[in-house]
């Protein structure tokens, strides 16, 4: 049992250029998200789903668009990247209704 | 605004020293507090749900615990393994899928 699968685990941009990072989940969640991790921030919630075809915004959703088109993906697409979103993301998935959220291992972004 | 806040920053310990890691919290309505362990380099690892003041959970060394307005997350006779970072956050009621985290505890066992 995979749980939940983030592809790729670390990667360099350069501003403005685009990409997508991938995530897999195969515990039939409807609940999905993607959050960001910045030292001294916390984790900040940047979109989330509650099913497929269902996307809503978080915190921090300014650059990034997702969109769910299956039970078991959530890709996130940085549009434009700038140093700024330089970070490290976390995909996570749940049941939902206060269910805990089971994490991703992360993808570490650095953007130059 | 829901908030949550972590005390303290860091914590040092000697092997099988117990303590508590505090989680204040402001929430409106809340539907759950989580605590997760994140180790260096990996993603948060899911511990204990509460729910309502009151409510209590264990699991192996550790012990969560619940009020109005904060959380402890007690650990008993650590052991070195025990080294991570804390996280805690909240859920608010009304449908919201967000959590709001805090920054975390780090937490040191030395043997």
């Amino acid at each position: 049992n995979a749980g939940v699968t983030q592809t790729p685990k670390f990667q360099v941009l350069k501003t403005g250029q685009s990409m997508t990072l991938q995530c897999a989940q195969d515990m039939n969640h409807e609940y999905m998200s993607w959050y960001r991790q910045d030292p001294g921030m916390g984790l900040r919630l940047i979109h989330y789903s509650v099913g497929a075809g269902i996307t809503d915004q978080g915190e921090v959703p300014n650059g990034y668009n997702v969109s769910r088109s299956t039970t078991e993906d959530f890709p996130l697409r940085l549009l434009s990247a700038a140093p700024s979103q330089t970070s490290v993301y976390f995909c996570a998935s749940s049941y939902g209704q206060g269910h805990g959220y089971t994490f991703g291992s992360g993808t570490r972004l650095t953007v130059v | 605004e829901d908030q949550v806040t972590q005390s303290p920053e860091a914590l040092r310990l000697q092997e099988g020293e117990s303590s508590s890691l505090n989680c204040s919290y402001t929430v409106s309505g809340l539907r759950g507090l989580f605590w997760y362990r994140q180790d260096p380099g990996k993603g948060p690892e899911f511990l204990f749900t509460l729910y309502s003041a009151g409510e209590e959970k264990e699991k192996e060394r550790l012990k969560a615990t619940l009020t109005k307005k904060e959380s402890f997350l007690h650990i008993t006779a650590p052991k070195p393994e025990d080294s991570a970072t804390y996280l805690c956050a909240v859920q608010a009621g009304g449908g919201s899928e967000k959590l709001v985290f805090g920054k975390g505890t780090k937490l040191t066992v030395n043997p």
